[in-house]
Parts: structure tokens; C-alpha cells; sequence
């Protein structure tokens, strides 16, 4: 079955410092691969996407992550975080021959930025 | 202008209940979805409609009954709640059913049964 996994379930970073969040997925097949992110008390919200293309994918606020097929992996990352930025972050992957699109969650990584 | 809505945010009932969660969008949308997270943050679809025809209804407890009177609502029923059915559902809707396409959350109802 289609799974999603992070690695990291609680991520302390003081500001400035680098970010690298993990996912991997096991699924053989074409897959489209996002990051959502949920602030304290917010709704859920859509921080980038890989459909095709480009492995490095950039998306909001300074966020980018690498899609790399041979390992199933498609980490977030940020090079200078800020306080701000303290939220829980969320891998979904979506396979792109379902016909209908179903989300699989990863289990998501709570990241806590001291200013 | 909130693009999807839940009501209520915070429901708190007793076992054996029956209670109902609403979501409306209105972005457009012709999909709409529900997922359950639970206290470990992990995040399941249940069910998806599109164009108030159901597409997607995961291994979810059939007291659990979504009803999609139009395009824009997409509503929960629950009977006979039980102690595991405490969670946050969130509501979600994207433009179609087709994949890859972003999907928008609502703010989450917390849901607690006692």
C-alpha cells in the first residue's frame, strides 16, 4: 500500500538556523508530491507541489524541496528560518493514475523556531 | 471571504450521539472531500464527492454518512458516536477530481466524545 513517511516528528531550530525536513514514499509508480503546512490555529495550506519537470520545486516564503525518484524522497527545506515559521509541516503524495485525486499523508513534523 | 468553512469548530457530545458537521466552499469547486486526523496528527481521507456524486469512501464505519446537497456543501453525519471517533475533521474541496490538482482545507472541526 501507498505510505508516506517523516521522519522527524519534532524539529527545535533557533532562528537563522537551516531547515531540512524529510519524506519518503513507497510507491513505484508516477506520483504527484506536496508540502502542507498548518500554522497554529490555521487551516491547512499548500506550501509547494511536484507534478513534472524540474526536480527543485520552489514554493512560498522561501520554501523549495528536491524531488528525487531513486530514492523516493522529496525533503523540504529552507536555509534560514524564522520564527514565523513554527507550524506543523505535512508531506502528501497523490498518484497522478488513480483517475480521482486521493491525498496520503505523511504524519507530520512539528517544527519549533526560537527566536 | 473564507474559501471553505466548517461549523461548528469545537463539538463536544456524549457517546451514542448523533451529530452532524457542516462544510461549505465557495471557491467554485466541483470536489469536495473529509478527512479524520487523529490525536497523532495523522491525517486519513474518508470520503470525496464530485459534483455531489460520491468518488472515494475509504473503510470508514458506515455510521458515518456524508451527504452533498449541492456542488458547494459537503456534510457529516455521525451516528452513535464512539469514544475513537474524537479527532479534527477537516473539509477540504479542489477545482475537479482529477490528480494533482491543490486541494483547500477548512479550519477543522475538533470533535470529542466523552
Amino acid at each position: 500500500a501507498q505510505s508516506v513517511s517523516q521522519h522527524n516528528h519534532h524539529v527545535i531550530l533557533s532562528e537563522a538556523a537551516s531547515l531540512e525536513l524529510g519524506c519518503n514514499y513507497s510507491y513505484g509508480g508516477t506520483v504527484n508530491l506536496f508540502w502542507y503546512v498548518q500554522y497554529p490555529g490555521q487551516h491547512l495550506q499548500l506550501l509547494l507541489k511536484y507534478f513534472s519537470g524540474d526536480p527543485l520545486v520552489k514554493g512560498i516564503k522561501g520554501f523549495e524541496a528536491e524531488f528525487i525518484k531513486s530514492k523516493f524522497s522529496f525533503n523540504l527545506r529552507k536555509p534560514s528560518v524564522q520564527w514565523s515559521d513554527t507550524a506543523e509541516y505535512f508531506c502528501a503524495v497523490n498518484l497522478s493514475n488513480t483517475g480521482f485525486q486521493k491525498l496520503v499523508f505523511g504524519t507530520g513534523t512539528r517544527l519549533l523556531v526560537s527566536p | 471571504d473564507t474559501a471553505v468553512s466548517q461549523t461548528p469548530k469545537y463539538l463536544v457530545t456524549q457517546m451514542g450521539n448523533d451529530k452532524s458537521i457542516k462544510c461549505e466552499q465557495n471557491l467554485g469547486h466541483d470536489t469536495m472531500y473529509w478527512y479524520k486526523q487523529d490525536s497523532k496528527k495523522f491525517l486519513k481521507i474518508m470520503f470525496s464527492y464530485n459534483n455531489k456524486e460520491l468518488i472515494i469512501n475509504e473503510t470508514v464505519p458506515n455510521r458515518f454518512s456524508p451527504k452533498s446537497p449541492d456542488k458547494a456543501h459537503l456534510n457529516l453525519h455521525i451516528n452513535s458516536l464512539e469514544l475513537g471517533d474524537s479527532a479534527v475533521y477537516f473539509c477540504a474541496s479542489s477545482q475537479d477530481s482529477a490528480s494533482g490538482i491543490e486541494q483547500y482545507f477548512g479550519p477543522g472541526t475538533r470533535l470529542t466524545v466523552t
